[in-house]
């Protein structure tokens, strides 16, 4: 239980072009939900947190414009990377929190490379 | 808010031997503490937590202590394996959502 997947797994776009990343639980649905950016070698940065039908919260130093968060049902998010640069190459993790799950428990999904050209 | 100190960032150890790798948190209300394992281009994995109810836990041959008044939490793996070389983070829950710590690399010798 708790699956959470996400796509594509790996995405090269050309500097100025977007692109959108989905973020799935396959079997259960999902209380709130995180999007995380991680470059080699360093620790997991979270980005936004957001819950169904409200706008996501940003963390300090994400622009909200580039990186457009929908969280679009219980079971659903995306997040797309507006005007991609060679700078926002990195790998993106979401994960979820479970709506019958047992306090904070936060179910990842297997991330998305990204690299602009 | 919450920030989330890890030492050391690399640790090397022979295969069989313990590694401890420790974590300091500032807010005092931080209330659960997760580990996570992650390989080269995966997710990570969460493979022991712990509640700030509770001193310690143990799973097998990982364990965590918790110390709330000194707010510091460590990660103990016994007889370790070459399988067990990753990198690990751990995390602190404040407010809702989790800080990481900056991870440790290690690595087991066979």
């Amino acid at each position: 239980g708790a699956v959470v997947s996400q796509h594509p797994s790996r995405v090269i776009c050309k500097s100025g072009t977007s692109v959108k990343i989905e973020c799935r639980s396959l079997d259960f649905q999902a209380t709130t939900m995180f999007w995380y950016r991680q470059f080699p070698k360093q620790s997991l940065m979270l980005m936004a947190t957001s819950n169904e039908g409200s706008k996501a919260t940003y963390e300090q130093g994400v622009e909200k414009d580039k990186f457009l968060i929908n969280h679009a049902s219980l079971t659903l998010s995306t997040l797309t990377v507006t005007s991609a640069h060679p700078e926002d190459s990195s790998f993106y993790i979401c994960s979820m929190t479970s709506a019958g799950g047992v306090g904070h428990e936060q179910f990842f999904g297997p991330g998305t490379r990204l690299t602009v050209l | 808010g919450e920030n989330v100190e890890q030492h050391p960032s690399t640790l090397s150890v022979q295969e069989g031997d313990s590694a401890v790798i420790k974590c300091t948190y500032s807010d005092s209300a931080s209330n659960y503490f997760p580990w996570y394992k992650q390989e080269l281009g995966k997710r990570p994995q969460l493979i022991i937590d712990i509640r700030s109810n509770v001193g310690e836990k143990k799973d097998q041959r990982i364990a965590v202590t918790l110390n709330k008044t000194a707010k510091h939490f460590s990660l103990h793996i016994t007889e370790t394996q070459p399988e067990d070389s990753a990198v690990y983070f751990c995390a602190a829950h404040q407010t809702g959502k989790l800080i990481f710590g900056q991870g440790t690399t290690l690595q087991v010798k066979p």
